[in-house]
């Protein structure tokens, strides 16, 4: 079946420090990806959808600048988190509709997110 | 706007017994719905999902959903829950299977032995 993956699956950093996550569909090509943001017990927000080979389009209230969306390719999508500080701790997720066809979209495993 | 409701946050069954997991949700359009499967600290596994047609369908894990528009319901269901079950779930609603969805806050299902 089709597979998502998501790099690193935990990162601690300090901080004021910029942390990049990768999502990857491993199988199948992605032209948009979704970046959700789950807070400790709490339900998935979509932050953004990302666009291959265009801009990222934000969800209203997220910082486009402070999180930063780059599709390269038709498998990757990473996610910079800039200038991390404690409150943007917390589990992002990426899911991907596979763009060949099909009506599911396929989530990845998370990145558990901590800055000290 | 589109909003998912899941008004209980837990729920805790007897394992062998059966289990009904409430959704509602608003929505302008023909809603797509979903249920996922959220283990702790793991992503996303989906169970079943209605698009068109028979309103009641079948997942995976023996679970089934039942649409009903009238009510604007989407409630999930499994006859007879194993330990394994223990886990978090979730409802979502979006314009297609491909599309950004929203989800509900989930629900947090125990199993007791």
């Amino acid at each position: 079946g089709a597979v998502v993956s998501q790099h690193p699956s935990w990162v601690i950093c300090k901080s004021g420090t910029s942390v990049k996550i990768e999502c990857r569909s491993l199988d199948f090509q992605a032209t948009t990806m979704f970046w959700y943001r789950q807070f400790p017990k709490q339900s998935l927000m979509l932050m953004a959808t990302s666009n291959e080979g265009s801009k990222a389009t934000y969800e209203q209230g997220v910082e486009k600048d402070k999180f930063l969306i780059n599709h390269a390719s038709l498998t990757l999508s990473t996610l910079t988190v800039t200038s991390a500080h404690p409150e943007d701790s917390s589990f992002y997720i990426c899911s991907a509709p596979n763009s060949g066809g099909g009506d599911t979209q396929y989530f990845g495993p998370g990145t558990r997110l901590t800055v000290l | 706007a589109q909003s998912v409701t899941q008004p209980d946050i837990h729920i805790t069954v007897s394992e062998g017994a059966s289990l009904e997991l409430r959704c509602n949700y608003s929505y302008g359009a023909t809603p797509y719905l979903f249920w996922y499967v959220q283990s702790p600290g793991q992503g996303l596994q989906l169970l079943l999902k209605y698009f068109s047609g028979d309103t009641l369908v079948q997942g995976i894990k023996g679970f089934e959903a039942e649409f009903k528009r009238s009510q604007s319901s989407f409630n999930l269901r499994k006859p007879s829950v194993h330990w394994s079950d223990a886990a978090e779930y979730f409802c979502a609603v979006g314009a297609g299977g491909n599309e950004k969805l929203t989800f509900g806050t989930g629900t947090r299902l125990t199993i007791i032995p």
